[in-house]
């Protein structure tokens, strides 16, 4: 599975969009790419997920170059309640493999 | 996408003692894994369960240690053997769809 490097932490303000890049350089063919939320006493859960260009919902916009190598999370406007760590993963999770998680990202906003 | 019913959510135990963690899910799924997190960590991958066969372990975890049973395609336990204060972690159960993956809420563990 390819590694995953993403800034240990982040910290930023009620209203404005925070960018988290995950760095994903042997990313395989087969690899999509997964971003995970989770706060303090609860599982991770499912914000994201994109094979290449541009992904968005409701929450969170994903943007990956042609090379796959690396990816970014976009949060619009986050508010407080963004406080969370961000975990970036890549897999061929089409095939139901475990999700590996590395260290993650804490983001902290404040007012 | 599927709901999972993790119990207990916090326990105490005494060392030496074991812990059996029970993940219901609503619907059937083929894989469910299970995690540890200890404190102010990462999850880490314990192991694989599917139904009708052995459960993979990751390295570092043992079947004697962490034996896991999946009788059928919502239901799973992981039971912590022998616990130390080493295993006082927050243990997650998992399940994988081609939606995404669900996690259970965990089981806060505390081994005095």
């Amino acid at each position: 599975l390819a590694k995953t490097t993403q800034p240990i932490s982040m910290d930023s303000y009620e209203g404005q969009e925070v960018n988290i890049t995950c760095s994903h350089n042997n990313i395989a063919t087969n690899d999509y790419i997964t971003w995970y939320q989770q706060f303090p006493s609860q599982g991770p859960r499912f914000i994201i997920q994109g094979y290449k260009t541009k992904v968005t919902n409701e929450v969170a916009s994903l943007f990956i170059p042609a090379d796959r190598k690396s990816s970014t999370l976009s949060l619009p406007r986050v508010s407080l309640s963004d406080t969370a760590v961000y975990y970036c993963l890549v897999g061929d999770f089409q095939a139901g493999t475990a999700l590996i998680f590395g260290k993650g990202t804490t983001l902290s906003v404040s007012s | 996408s599927a709901v999972i019913s993790q119990k207990p959510s916090r326990d105490i135990c005494q060392r030496g003692t074991s812990l059996t963690i029970q993940c219901q899910v609503d619907s059937q799924v083929t894989m469910m894994f299970w995690y540890r997190q200890q404190p102010g960590q990462s999850l880490t991958l314990i192991a694989t369960a599917n139904q009708g066969s052995e459960a993979t372990y990751e390295s570092g975890f043992v079947i004697d240690k962490f034996p896991i049973s999946r009788p059928n395609l919502t239901f799973s336990t992981l039971t912590v053997s022998n616990m130390s204060p080493e295993d006082s972690s927050i243990y997650l159960c998992s399940v994988g769809e081609t939606a995404g993956y669900t996690f259970g809420s965990g089981t806060r563990l505390t081994v005095v």
